[in-house]
């Protein structure tokens, strides 16, 4: 149980272009999901927390307008990166919150990469 | 305000022991473990509650001194799959965040053979 999907889990593109990354929980209802981002060697930074329904709440410094995050059912949330630079290249993992759970868990990861 | 592990890495041959701390500056409510192989997403280890409880994972164990502010990861008899950089994960003040947690620079572990 408690499986967490991301796709896709690697995309490139090209400067200015936005990209898409989906977040799915498989086999439970997230009321919560997280987005992180994480550069290589270096610990988890967490962007927003998403909730069903609502609109996310962004981490300090992160730009609302460049990160937008999606969180149209208890299943799914969406992180769009608009008019990507290449400095946004980095791992992006989504994680999702159990109602009555006990932690967050992760999904695979997409690695966006930007040129 | 992130919480402090260390060491930064350790490495360790087969069979041996390590300790892994985790310490925060604010009052803690939960702590929680996770470990990452690279180019992989974190796998969730195990969650302490305050309360000072020790939990146990196979042959890794945790424990939790809420006067202290601060977490251990006990891996006893260390296997090569135990390679990977662990995070400890804290949750702050009484709770009821929805579990949004605050992740440590990480611990790089590497067991030889």
């Amino acid at each position: 149980g408690a499986v967490v999907s991301q796709h896709p889990s690697w995309v490139i593109c090209k400067s200015g272009t936005s990209v898409k990354i989906e977040c799915r929980s498989l086999d439970f209802q997230a009321t919560t999901m997280f987005w992180y981002r994480q550069f290589p060697k270096q610990s988890l930074m967490l962007m927003a927390t998403s909730n069903e329904g609502s609109k996310a709440t962004y981490e300090q410094g992160v730009e609302k307008d460049k990160f937008l995050i999606n969180h149209a059912s208890l299943t799914l949330s969406t992180l769009t990166v608009t008019s990507a630079h290449p400095e946004d290249s980095s791992f992006y993992i989504c994680s999702a919150g159990i109602l009555g759970g006990e932690t967050q868990y992760f999904g695979p990861g997409t690695r966006l990469l930007v040129l | 305000q992130q919480p402090v592990q260390s060491p930064q890495a350790v490495i360790l041959r087969e069979g041996e022991d390590a300790v892994i701390n985790c310490s925060s500056s604010k009052a803690l409510y939960s702590v929680h473990w996770y470990r990452q192989k690279h180019g992989e997403a974190p796998v969730f280890l195990m969650i302490l509650l305050k309360g000072g409880e020790q939990k146990g994972h196979e042959k890794i164990s945790a424990s939790f001194n809420e006067k202290k502010q601060q977490s251990s990861l006990y891996l006893t008899a260390s296997q090569l799959s135990y390679s990977g950089t662990y995070f400890c994960g804290t949750e702050w003040g009484s709770g009821g965040s929805n579990y949004k947690l605050t992740f440590g620079k990480g611990t790089l572990l590497t067991v030889n053979p």
